[in-house]
């Protein structure tokens, strides 16, 4: 089955400055590379995506590029905010193992005003 | 616009004792998803149902038990419990066919003492 490994597990940056989390994928057939964001005690929400078909999407503050052939996605979150700290999850999934997510291990993201 | 609804929201339960969640998708979405998220763990995949049948498992215990019924909401139902059952117990939907994108509810917390 498809195994996601996420890198940092935290990370602590000042305001205004950038973050980046990488994320890398086990089975070639996952097509589709969401990012949630997890609040405490709060369900997952979906930030941004990408397909396999593009290398690179951007929405405002937020960007996530993927190298299918090397397996590794990574989310960028530039002139980050206090609000932004959350914790940030990877995943992967393949249409043809029913959309089901397997997710990275997580990223404790703290932004220091 | 409608979310996907968990009830309920908090739960407290004694080893040995049943339990049992429920999940009501967002309308239209034919597919639900149980996640269990242990503290400070990702999000882990138990069980799926597409069209009230049952379409991928994952490391669910043999203790639990779900379906998905006519109206398309979906019920988790726990037994034996032990103090290793305490989690986020998660549920999100899609329909098939459409993105890959899951939509999440916000949680059940399952607390056994």
């Amino acid at each position: 089955g498809e195994n996601v490994e996420q890198h940092p597990s935290t990370l602590s940056v000042q305001e205004g400055d950038s973050a980046v989390i990488k994320c890398t994928y086990s089975d070639s057939a996952s097509n589709y590379f969401p990012w949630y964001k997890q609040e405490l005690g709060k369900g997952p929400q979906l930030i941004i995506d990408i397909r396999s078909n593009v290398g690179e999407k951007k929405d405002q503050r937020i960007a996530v590029t993927l190298n299918k052939t090397a397996k590794h996605f990574s989310l960028h979150i530039t002139e980050t905010q206090p609000e932004d700290s959350a914790v940030y999850f990877c995943a992967a999934s393949a249409k043809a193992a029913g959309n089901k997510l397997t997710f990275g291990g997580g990223t404790r993201v703290l932004v220091k005003p | 616009a409608a979310g996907v609804i968990q009830s309920p929201r908090h739960l407290i339960k004694e080893k040995r004792e049943t339990a049992t969640l429920k999940c009501y998708p967002i309308p239209r979405h034919d597919t639900v998803y149980w996640y269990q998220q242990g503290p400070g763990q990702d999000p882990q995949f138990l069980i799926s149902f597409y069209e009230k049948m049952q379409s991928d498992k994952g490391s669910i215990p043999d203790r639990f038990s779900a379906q998905q019924f006519s109206d398309y909401h979906s019920e988790l139902n726990m037994s034996s419990l032990e103090l290793g059952d305490s989690a986020l117990y998660f549920c999100a939907s899609n329909k098939q066919g459409e993105t890959g994108e899951l939509f999440f509810g916000e949680g059940s917390r399952l607390t056994v003492l």
